[in-house]
């Protein structure tokens, strides 16, 4: 079993569509829940920092954590074309390590 | 956000020679810095760990004599890839933690290997 599983892509939604992303992880160490946003031929950008369990909202992003399921999304609300991307999630043990991230869902936003 | 600077963005090299990829980190001081790696449609894998005045760290099945790195000062990491051949073509990217956890990346380096 792969530490983080994420659902596989290509994922495509009309302009101004709720997007759901998801991730699930097996390591009950993992702490910090970070997603990233990596467009064509660029690195990832850190998009939300979640630590522990609960919601995160900054602009139309939503990160949520339940470390009871070990379970991660990232909604997307009012989707632009612009979102178009591959989203990877990456959850994280305390102290300062490598990231492991999922293989990450690439969203096709349609104008 | 951190500023990670990478350098070059896109290299083009014959087969057999070397290609030296710069990671910058221009915000911070950085005693570690990380390389990953990434092929197409795949997700990032970690290569290494760039550690300031000592080795770096690889992970398992990454030649340390193929992929040289010296983290010569606390902002700048290099990742040398010697003696290049086509399957060493791929997407290389540092990145440079900040605080507990958060890491910040470089733009990346496509290297294309004839």
């Amino acid at each position: 079993q792969k530490e983080v599983e994420q659902d596989p892509g290509p994922l495509s939604v009309p302009e101004g569509a709720i997007v759901s992303l998801n991730c699930t992880y097996s390591n009950s160490a993992f702490q910090y829940f970070m997603w990233y946003r990596q467009y064509s031929r660029k690195g990832p950008e850190l998009l939300m920092y979640t630590y522990s369990s609960g919601n995160k909202e900054d602009g139309r992003f939503t990160a949520q954590v339940d470390k009871s399921s070990k379970y991660i999304s990232l909604f997307i609300r009012d989707s632009q074309p612009s979102d178009s991307a591959t989203y990877l999630c990456a959850p994280s043990p305390p102290g300062r390590r490598a990231l492991t991230f999922g293989s990450g869902t690439r969203l096709q936003v349609q104008p | 956000g951190a500023v990670v600077s990478q350098h070059p963005s896109w290299v083009i090299c014959k087969s057999g020679t070397s290609v030296k990829i710069e990671c910058r980190s221009l915000d911070f001081q950085a005693t570690t810095m990380f390389w990953y790696r990434q092929f197409p449609k795949q997700s990032l894998m970690l290569m290494a760990t760039s550690n300031e005045g000592s080795k770096a760290t690889y992970e398992q099945g990454v030649e340390k004599d193929k992929f040289l790195i010296n983290h010569a000062s606390l902002t700048l990491s290099t990742l040398t890839v010697t003696s290049a051949h086509p399957e060493d073509s791929s997407f290389y990217i540092c990145s440079v933690p900040v605080g507990e956890n958060i890491q910040y990346f470089g733009a990346g380096t496509r290297l294309s290997v004839l």
